[in-house]
């Protein structure tokens, strides 16, 4: 059974780092480009980034880029995304989805439970 | 502002159908297919409806969706108390090179 199981949720402080994790299981970890999406508080999905643990080749949405960081570990297979500086503007829902079909053309077709991660003073 | 359109809310009776639209452009809908995510109150989302039209295995067959140019549907048939969620429609954009999604519909079973 594919699985994909994420860290919990997390209260920070504006400016600390964060690092939030996806344990892949069930399947081929590395055969798979696997991406996060974010959900705001009563807001939709937006489409943050991907990596293909492979090889690491990893893409971001332009709204994300040089923001957040995304990465990989194939040996755990476990994907991550991670913070330097948060901003109370990163308070919300992360979740964690498998990319599957034509490439170019991917839909998700397993998401992980959520990360909700709140970020206040 | 979400790159594609979708209606905020619609809303019917148990047991009859209900449609909700997603309007696009020829960068994503236009030129790649359409798929549709469920979220229930409270939940991650899940896969409803795969390149246009396919059911994932598991799905009720009351699901079925279609796409004509730069829009698509996403029909529910049989509405049940348990079809009130989110519905977000999603598209590859070959101009971002990623995924873009509506902005979500809420489904009310009256």
């Amino acid at each position: 059974e594919v699985q994909l199981v994420q860290s919990g949720a997390e209260v920070k402080k504006p400016g600390e780092s964060l690092k939030i994790s996806c344990k892949g299981s069930g399947y081929s970890f590395t055969s798979y480009w696997i991406g996060w999406v974010r959900q705001m508080p009563g807001k939709g999905l937006e489409w943050m980034g991907i990596i293909y643990p492979g090889d690491s080749d990893t893409r971001y949405s332009p709204s994300f880029q040089g923001q957040v960081t995304i990465s990989a570990d194939k040996s755990i297979s476990t994907a991550y995304l991670q913070w330097s500086s948060l901003k109370a503007s990163d308070t919300a829902m992360y979740y964690c989805v498998r990319h599957s079909g034509r490439s170019g053309d991917y839909y998700f077709d397993y998401w992980g439970q959520g990360t909700l991660v709140t970020v206040s003073s | 502002q979400s790159v594609l359109t979708q209606p905020p809310s619609v809303s019917e009776a148990p047991r009859q159908r209900v449609t909700i639209s997603c309007s696009g452009s020829s960068s994503n809908i236009g030129n790649n297919a359409v798929n549709w995510y469920q979220q229930l109150p409270g939940k991650a989302p899940k896969l409803l409806i795969y390149y246009d039209d396919l059911l994932p295995s598991g799905v009720s067959d009351r699901f079925s969706g279609s796409k004509s140019g730069t829009s698509a549907s996403l029909a529910i048939s049989g509405l049940q108390s348990e079809d009130e969620a989110d519905y977000y429609c999603a598209a590859w954009d070959d101009r971002l090179n990623g995924p873009v999604f509506g902005g979500g519909t809420k489904l009310t079973v009256l």
